[in-house]
Order: C-alpha cells, then structure tokens, then sequence
C-alpha cells in the first residue's frame, strides 16, 4: 500500500466551526507532514511530525493544531478559521524526516471557509 | 539556506512536442532535487529526484531531468508530450544537512495543445 488517504475531500465550515482533518498511510513512514496551498500557488509547510512528536512548527496560528496519535494517523484541528485559511491542505508522508527521503503525498482536503 | 527559481509560470506546447521545464536552484552545497507533478485538484506526485551520480536522471512517465552544476540547473525534460501532461510542475529543493525544510520552487503549468 502506497497511499496516503485524506478525509473529507471537501469541507465547508463557517469561522465559529470546530473540524479537523485526516489523515492515514500505511507505509511504516515515521515522518508526516502538513502543508497548505493556495491556488496556483507552491505548497507551504506548515508541520512536521516524526516519530510522532512535532518537530517542525513554521510559526502556524494556533487556530491550526495538530495531533499525531499514533504513526499511521495525523490530524488537523481547525477553530476559529478565517476565510483565507481557504485553501488546499494536504498530508504527506516519508520514510524518516530526511533531506532525500521521497515524501508521498495524499489528494488533499479541499476547505472553504465562510 | 536554499532556494529554488522557476522561471516560467506557463508553458504551452503542441501534443507531440519535446518539453523541456526549467529549474535553478541556490544553495552552497549539493543540494537533493527534485520534480513533483500535481494534477489539477490532486496531491503531488514525485517525477523523480536527484542527489548524486549519473547527472543524468530517469524518471516515471517517460521525463528526465539534467543537473549541472555549472549552471545550478535541473531542468525536466520529455521527448515527447501527451495530452495528459498537462498539469502544474514543482521543483524543489532539499537541504543536506541539519533540519529538513524542503523548499518548493513557485510552479510551471504546462498547457497542452492538441
């Protein structure tokens, strides 16, 4: 299985919503990633986890929290979203968190905030 | 730190033409390269990548890139596009040591014409 699965594919929330995104792989990768990415734009790191402790934070709001509760799972908690944290949020996966490894990535989460 | 240029933010090229999609990158040592496809609304999907050997790399779906190092290029390339190339194109960049931050270059999109 060379997978990474993302649910839901589309979400709609409006700003005083709570939600939270998913992700799963069933690789044995020891390093998730969260980005996010703005149409026709690159995609931005947001988190990293290995060995399931965040390692990489790159200043997100706290509005964004996530949470890794076991090595195959990597959550997204949203509250208190702003409508330009619309956006194209996906999950990725390698190996370890190293500089050649191949990061595999899942379809996204397609969220708009209202 | 590293960084990554793609000069071109469209490219359009008949079915049946050779391709070839530029990238430049900065960064004091040899970097590890690489080449993502997205299709529209989907995650990334890596081309291939590149960190030492052959300069000469192979990739999926019949691309190949050329890094030289004279020029801080890696440049992707096909002989012969498909209409189902069209897509968005990312290089990136990763650093050799210490903290693992990949650095995504701004994106190609490449138009297919029939």
């Amino acid at each position: 299985d060379t997978e990474v699965t993302q649910t839901p594919k589309h979400l709609v929330m409006g700003m005083t919503n709570k939600k939270s995104l998913k992700c799963e792989q069933h690789m044995g990768h020891r390093a998730m990633y969260w980005y996010k990415q703005k149409a026709k734009k690159p995609p931005e790191l947001m988190f990293v986890y290995s060995y399931e402790k965040l390692s990489i934070n790159e200043s997100v709001p706290s509005r964004f929290s996530p949470e890794c509760p076991n090595s195959s799972l990597l959550n997204l908690h949203l509250h208190a979203l702003q409508p330009e944290d619309s956006a194209l949020y996906l999950c990725a996966s390698s190996h370890e968190e190293r500089p050649g490894d191949e990061q595999f990535f899942g379809p996204g989460t397609r969220l708009t905030v209202l | 730190a590293q960084s990554v240029t793609q000069p071109d933010i469209h490219i359009t090229v008949s079915e049946g033409a050779s391709l070839e999609l530029r990238c430049n990158y900065s960064y004091g040592a040899t970097p590890y390269l690489f080449w993502y496809v997205q299709s529209p609304g989907q995650g990334l999907q890596l081309l291939l990548k590149y960190f030492s050997g052959d300069t000469l790399v192979q990739g999926i779906k019949g691309f190949e890139a050329e890094f030289k190092r004279s020029q801080s290029s890696f440049n992707l390339r096909k002989p012969s596009v498909h209409w189902s190339d069209a897509a968005e194109y990312f290089c990136a960049v990763g650093a050799a040591g210490g903290s693992y931050i990949p650095t995504f270059g701004r994106g190609t999109s490449l138009i297919v014409h029939p």
